[in-house]
C-alpha cells in the first residue's frame, strides 16, 4: 500500500457519460498530480494541485475538470466522453521530491 | 517547458547481462532525476533517484549516473533476472517546492531467460 488511494479501481461506462476519480493523497502530502496512461503509452500529465489551489495544467481537456478540497483528497470529474477516454488514470502525491502513485482507475469506455 | 527524451524505446537483454536506459533534458535547472519502475497494470514505483550535487548513486543492482554538463543521467541495472522486466520510466524535476515531474517515454525491458 502506497498511502495515496484512488478509488474506484475499474469504471465501466457509456460514451457521452460523466465519471468521478477521487484520490486521496498521503497524509501530510499538499500536492496532488493527475496522469493519464493510455494502453502501451507513457504517463501524460494533466493538472497539479497543491493544497487546494491549481498549480500546474497539462494536456487537459476541457471536457475534464479537477478539484482539491479542503481535507487535501482531490476529484477528476471526466465529462461527454469519448472512446479514446479509455485509459488508466493516475493520481500521485508529494511532500518535496518524488511522486508516490495511487494504484490507478482504469476507466472503459463502451 | 521541460524536455525529456528517453532511449531506447525497448530493450531486450539475456538475464544475467546489464541493461542500461538513457535520458536525455533540456532544462539546465532541472535538479532531481528519479527513476520508476512500471509493471503491468500496476502503478509506477520509484526504484532510485539522484540529485543534482550527486553523480552517481547505487542501491545493490541498480545504479543511476548523471552528466549535467551534458544534460543526461542514465539508470544501469547489472545481473538482470526476469523479475526487472517492466517498463521504466525517467523523470526530471526543477524543485523549487512541490514541482511536477516531466516523464520520459518510457523504455519496455524484457529480460530473456
Amino acid at each position: 500500500d502506497s498511502g495515496v488511494t484512488q478509488t474506484p479501481k475499474h469504471l465501466i461506462t457509456a460514451t457521452g457519460q460523466r465519471v468521478t476519480l477521487r484520490c486521496s493523497p498521503r497524509s501530510g502530502d499538499l500536492s496532488v498530480y493527475w496522469y493519464q496512461q493510455s494502453l502501451d503509452q507513457g504517463l501524460q500529465f494533466l493538472i497539479q494541485y497543491y493544497n487546494g489551489e491549481e498549480r500546474a495544467k497539462g494536456n487537459i481537456l476541457e471536457r475534464f475538470s479537477a478539484q482539491q478540497f479542503p481535507d487535501l483528497h482531490s476529484e477528476l470529474n471526466l465529462s461527454s466522453l469519448e472512446l479514446g477516454d479509455s485509459a488508466l488514470y493516475f493520481c500521485a502525491s508529494s511532500a518535496n521530491y518524488g511522486y508516490t502513485f495511487g494504484s490507478g482507475t482504469r476507466l472503459t469506455v463502451v | 517547458g521541460e524536455n525529456v527524451e528517453q532511449h531506447p524505446s525497448t530493450l531486450s537483454v539475456q538475464e544475467g547481462d546489464s541493461a542500461v536506459i538513457k535520458c536525455t533534458y533540456s532544462d539546465s535547472a532541472s535538479n532531481y532525476f528519479p527513476w520508476y519502475k512500471q509493471e503491468l497494470g500496476k502503478r509506477p514505483q520509484l526504484i532510485i533517484d539522484i540529485r543534482s550535487n550527486v553523480g552517481e548513486k547505487k542501491d545493490q543492482r541498480i545504479a543511476v549516473t548523471l552528466n549535467k554538463t551534458a544534460k543526461h543521467f542514465s539508470l544501469h541495472i547489472t545481473e538482470t533476472q526476469p523479475e526487472d522486466s517492466a517498463v521504466y520510466f525517467c523523470a526530471v524535476n526543477t524543485y523549487f517546492g512541490n514541482e511536477k515531474l516531466t516523464f520520459g517515454t518510457g523504455t519496455r525491458l524484457t529480460i530473456i531467460p
